[in-house]
């Protein structure tokens, strides 16, 4: 596609509740990134995936996180029994190579729109 | 560990004026890059300009301009001609060394006043 497309655009769940959240990333792109920005604040780093691969996961924060990338295109960001505090926009964020060395250039990602959680 | 510092909350300016939004970063590695990105209501961030630190000549995108001092370690943004649609929420981020993530700075929320 043309964008990067995340969906839902607005979710509200419950506290405990289980929520996936899908992004498109950019046809042919094989980096795609998870962020998550709480209300006021930057994106704060989730998860990366190389095509299929997850090849950080550090910024995830908590085992109630989890993300996935089976075919190296279509993403989805899954919590598990959310909590008040998950509350924020998560943001997925694609570009066409691999971070690499940044001699070689600016490597620039796409952001979706995000989809905003809101946990009550 | 990396770190983006950006000092400015908010920031007024007038309609056709120019601005600078302040960016100060912090990292030991020497290979870094540096990005600005602008945030409108919609939520989508929009990549703007991009700094490497070995870059010689500072960058320019249209009416957008990176004042990159390494010695003081900054990145100011400039926007020369303001226009009511670049009011937004604007993000400075960096990605360095070996990292494959961009770390953001909290952001100045810019207003253009007509």
């Amino acid at each position: 596609g043309a964008g990067v497309s995340q969906s839902p655009r607005y979710k509200v769940a419950k506290r405990g509740q289980d929520v996936a959240l899908r992004c498109d990333p950019i046809s042919g792109h094989v980096s795609l990134f998870w962020y998550q920005q709480a209300l006021g604040q930057g994106p704060e780093f989730l998860t990366y995936f190389q095509n299929e691969a997850q090849l950080d996961k550090s910024g995830l924060p908590s085992d109630r996180f989890f993300a996935e990338r089976p075919e190296g295109s279509v993403s989805t960001l899954k919590i598990q029994r959310t909590q008040q505090e998950d509350s924020a926009v998560y943001l997925c964020a694609s570009s066409p190579s691999p971070p690499g060395y940044l001699r070689s250039g600016a490597n620039v990602l796409t952001f979706g729109a995000g989809s905003r959680l809101t946990v009550l | 560990a990396q770190k983006i510092t950006q000092t400015q909350p908010g920031m007024f300016v007038q309609e056709k004026e120019a601005v600078t939004l302040d960016c100060t970063y912090d990292t030991s590695d020497q290979s870094y890059g540096l990005f600005w990105y602008k945030q409108p209501s919609s939520g989508e961030m929009i990549f703007l300009i991009y700094q490497g630190s070995y870059d010689e000549q500072n960058a320019t995108e249209g009416r957008y301009s990176l004042n990159f001092q390494k010695a003081r370690k900054s990145a100011n943004l400039v926007i020369s001609a303001s226009q009511l649609g670049d009011s937004a929420m604007y993000f400075c981020a960096m990605r360095a060394g070996s990292a494959r993530q961009l770390t953001f700075g909290s952001g100045t929320q810019l207003t253009v006043l007509p």
